[in-house]
């Protein structure tokens, strides 16, 4: 158990919907990173945040926001869903923001079906 | 840019034999990270190790092994006597001072140890 969770753990929907994936951090983590893991595309990093401010941003399509809250959870948001968007969605977090060098610990993952 | 390969995608193996993992990168830093995480059937990332660009030496973990060299740019993972519990997909991953805190994947190999 990597000390970060994710809910829900499975969900499914239809195409053009919006969708939350929520995540909580490890204990005294400030970083938290959203990665997708599709069978096209592979592990791929989205976006950043540290402290409540966004850090860095990867592969991210615009249709996907992301917001990370004073209680240091955050929350993924996909809207106008296509079937492409089916995968599953990683959160990590680890304890700096600004160091390239410290090890990011997994939640278990959200699986998101778009129908 | 910087890249990580997998060449391997695929591996089988009967249990008590010895499995060697590839793993190639390419980044222009001279300071950089790599990690190596284990995905077993259950879908959660686990981390295994970390290697920082200025140690070369190897490392060993009960029956895990790796291997660094700069030269060739590779960092490759040995399984000693392997179990079927070791069967998973084992991602190696890059990260330095360009990419920021950004975890750049490789493809993956699936390792399939049969009893």
């Amino acid at each position: 158990d990597s000390g970060v969770t994710q809910t829900p753990k499975h969900l499914i929907t239809a195409t053009g919907q919006r969708v939350t994936l929520r995540c909580s951090p490890r204990s005294g983590d400030l970083s938290v990173y959203w990665y997708q893991q599709s069978l096209d595309q592979g592990l791929q990093f989205l976006i950043q945040y540290y402290n409540g401010e966004e850090r860095a941003k990867g592969n991210i399509l615009e249709r996907f926001s992301a917001q990370q809250f004073p209680d240091l959870h955050s929350e993924l948001n996909l809207s106008s869903l296509e079937l492409g968007d089916s995968a599953l969605y990683f959160c990590a977090s680890s304890a700096w923001g600004r160091s390239f060098n410290n090890e990011q610990f997994f939640g278990p993952g959200t699986r998101l079906t778009v129908l | 840019a910087q890249k990580v390969t997998q060449a391997q995608t695929e591996i089988s193996v009967v249990e008590k034999e010895d499995v060697t993992l590839d793993c190639v990168y390419e980044t222009r830093d001279t300071t950089y990270y790599l990690f190596w995480y284990k995905q077993p059937p259950s879908g959660e990332l686990v981390f295994l190790i970390r290697r920082n660009s200025f140690d070369e030496q190897n490392e060993i973990s009960g029956r895990y092994s790796w291997n660094f060299q700069k030269s060739t740019s590779s960092f490759n993972f040995t399984i000693t006597a392997s179990q079927v519990v070791d069967s998973a997909v084992y991602f190696c991953a890059l990260s330095d001072k360009n990419a920021g805190n950004m975890l750049t994947f490789g493809g993956g190999t699936r390792l399939m140890v049969k009893p």
